[in-house]
């Protein structure tokens, strides 16, 4: 596609519940990347993928918290036992590999835990 | 660690007049550092940055950055605001690469720009 694409837009969920975020990364990018957003505040790192295996998941907050890239392209986030706190804006970039090269971030998916 | 501190959560400008959002930052290391601009539910778009080499920047929309090392500065300007400027800007730092090769970008808690006539 033209750019990275993140579905569900919108996400609705009680808590305890388990949900799964997508990430469709702009095709030919090696290097993924999911942020979260909560309100007021900046992006912060979760996990970054270089193909398929994560490079730096130091950003988890928890072990409910996981994601996979199983071929190198798509990547879900996974988040178990959701929580109110989970509420946020999940964002997802793409870019290719090196230091220089910009990420390319999508629309975000808005996750809220009621 | 790396940190990033923008002053103003909030900014606003008359058309025509100079844009100026303040970005100061904490590195241990030489720092890569990102302009991004958040316009209503759009993702994230990079304004500018600063790798190497030239310390003032020219990005996007007439927006440019000069890094200013003794002061951990990098703030962000515009001569002359317009209307569709409007939008929530995101101040970045990143330490170079990560394991594998790429970026993890801290960024700013942003600066929600207005533009009025």
């Amino acid at each position: 596609g033209a750019g990275v694409s993140q579905t569900p837009s919108n996400k609705v969920t009680e808590k305890g519940k388990y949900v799964e975020l997508r990430c469709d990364p702009i095709s030919g990018h090696t290097a993924l990347y999911w942020y979260r957003q909560s309100l007021g505040q900046g992006p912060e790192f979760l996990i970054y993928f270089q193909g398929t295996g994560a490079a730096d998941d130091s950003g988890l907050p928890n072990d409910r918290f996981f994601a996979v890239r199983p071929e190198g392209s798509v990547s879900t986030l996974k988040i178990q036992r959701t929580e109110r706190g989970d509420s946020a804006v999940y964002l997802c970039a793409s870019s290719l590999r090196g230091e220089n090269t910009e990420a390319f971030f999508g629309q975000g998916t808005r996750l809220t835990v009621v | 660690a790396q940190s990033v501190t923008q002053l103003g959560s909030h900014v606003s400008v008359s058309e025509g007049a100079l844009v100026l959002l303040r970005c100061n930052y904490s590195s241990s290391v030489p720092p890569y550092l990102f302009w991004y601009v958040q316009y209503p539910n759009q993702g994230l778009q990079l304004l500018l940055k600063y790798t190497t080499g030239a310390t003032l920047v020219k990005g996007i929309n007439g927006f440019e950055a000069e890094f200013k090392k003794s002061e951990t500065s990098f703030h962000l300007t515009k001569p002359s605001a317009h209307m569709s400027d409007a939008a929530e800007y995101f101040c970045a730092v990143s330490d170079g690469i990560l394991t594998g090769g790429g970026n993890k970008l801290t960024f700013g808690t942003g600066t929600q720009l207005k533009v009025e006539l």
